[in-house]
């Protein structure tokens, strides 16, 4: 069975400091793995994916994520946080086919302080 | 990107009423879209999944009598809320992949009983 997990439910970041929103999965074969931002009362923003290729994927917004297969993990990171980012982050994972089912993990509360 | 319209984007029912919500791919062929229910201040839980042209597979735990998925082309799917009531007020959310692993989302539909 697939699962993802965000161990933080809350991270607090200073303007212009790095942020680091940590992402675990579980899944058989490849795994499909994503990155989406809401907003409060809104669906998802997609920010970036993981389908196959170079492990640091570049997203929308400044936003990156590294794909680490030996330790399960797609961490979203972005080198200078903005009062902005702050939002609501969802990882969630696919495994390897169209038609298998998106599991998203708990959700990471983002919180850039001026 | 990819777009998936849900409408409504809200709505408000009596209790013992049903309600439509309906999920179109606007740009591309899904043969599989996704129902998630959100809670607030949770995550996506996944409903069901949508198959064209076939009956739609629940998660467990969701009632599929009360939550009936139409996927009657490769643009629509629906779900109906059948005699709803106060539990059932949520915020509802569909996504819809168009192939190569990446989904797109709805905007959610706000769905209040009284």
């Amino acid at each position: 069975a697939q699962s993802v997990a965000q161990p933080e439910d809350q991270v607090n970041v200073a303007e212009g400091n790095p942020l680091t929103v940590k992402c675990t999965y579980s899944v058989s074969g490849n795994p499909y793995l994503f990155w989406y931002v809401q907003y409060p009362n809104r669906g998802l923003q997609f920010l970036l994916k993981y389908i196959t290729g170079d492990n640091l994927v570049k997203g929308s917004y400044g936003f990156e994520a590294e794909f680490n297969k030996s330790q399960t993990s797609f961490h979203l990171k972005k080198p200078s946080a903005l009062v902005s980012d702050s939002a609501l982050y969802f990882c969630a994972v696919r495994g390897g086919s169209s038609a298998s089912k998106i599991i998203f993990g708990s959700g990471t509360r983002l919180s850039i302080r001026p | 990107g990819a777009v998936v319209s849900q409408h409504p984007s809200w709505v408000i029912c009596k209790s013992g009423t049903s309600v439509k919500i309906e999920c179109r791919s606007l740009d591309f062929q899904a043969t599989t879209m996704f129902w998630y229910r959100q809670f607030p201040k949770q995550s996506l839980m996944l409903m069901a999944t949508s198959n064209e042209g076939s009956k739609a597979t629940y998660e467990q735990g969701v009632e599929k009598d009360k939550f009936l998925i139409n996927h009657a082309s490769l643009t629509l799917s629906t779900l109906t809320v059948t005699s709803a009531h106060p539990e059932d007020s949520s915020f509802y959310i569909c996504s819809a992949s168009p192939g190569g692993g990446e989904a797109f989302f709805g905007q959610g539909t706000r769905l209040t009983v009284v």
